[in-house]
């Protein structure tokens, strides 16, 4: 069965920090996978996507992925936070045998100045 | 840039009640989906559909219809709607199977 993990509910960081929120997922085949983040009465927006090749993604905002194979997990990182990062923010994985896609649970980031 | 819009944004209604929802997309998009959000649930997919007169059932179908009448336009409906349908209802698109998706602004229901 597929599944998204995104164990950490709420990060708060620094405003300059580096911050890294996680995601692990669990899937058999080759999985698409998607950072979205949700700021605040608003819908979901897409940060980056990962399909295949290269580990790292690079997304909006200076926003990056990695995939890990072997980890099962697509951390996104960004080197310096601002306060308008602060949002929810989702990973999303996408299989195959018919339409499938996974939300994972959120991570809601607080920026504090 | 892509574009999906949704409405009501805001509707309340009383247990037993009609209730639809209207999603557009001008984006040609051939998939379209409907979901819900809650608390510590994240998004869960309600109906989804690859084209006009096609629906497919999602992971939480259970008191909810739908409708794909255009390529553009996308329904759900709630025939006796239930205070468990009380949530924040989300719109997407997407141009082909397992793509990024583009959301609506979101559809917030009470049901009373």
């Amino acid at each position: 069965a597929q599944s998204v993990t995104q164990p950490d509910a709420r990060v708060t960081v620094s405003e300059g920090a580096s911050l890294q929120l996680r995601c692990k997922y669990s899937y058999s085949g080759t999985p698409y996978l998607f950072w979205y983040v949700q700021y605040p009465r608003q819908g979901l927006q897409l940060l980056l996507k990962y399909y295949s090749g290269d580990p790292v993604v690079q997304g909006v905002n200076g926003f990056e992925a990695e995939f890990s194979k072997s980890n099962s997990s697509f951390h996104l990182r960004k080197a310096s936070v601002h306060w308008s990062d602060s949002a929810v923010y989702f990973c999303v994985l996408s299989g195959t045998g018919g339409y499938k896609v996974v939300f994972g649970s959120g991570t809601r980031l607080l920026v504090s100045p | 840039e892509a574009a999906v819009t949704q409405s009501p944004r805001n509707k309340v209604t009383v247990t037993g009640g009609n209730v639809t929802l209207s999603c557009r997309q001008t984006n040609s998009h051939n998939y379209m989906y409907w979901y819900r959000q809650d608390t510590g649930h994240g998004l869960r997919l309600i109906h989804y559909s690859y084209g006009a007169g096609n629906l497919q059932i999602g992971d939480v179908p259970d008191g909810y219809k739908a409708t794909r009448t255009t390529q553009e336009d996308f329904f759900l409906l709630l025939e006796l709607a239930s205070p468990s349908q009380t949530s924040l209802y989300f719109c997407a698109s997407s141009h082909r199977d397992r793509g990024e998706q583009y959301f609506g602004p979101g559809t917030r229901l009470t049901v009373l």
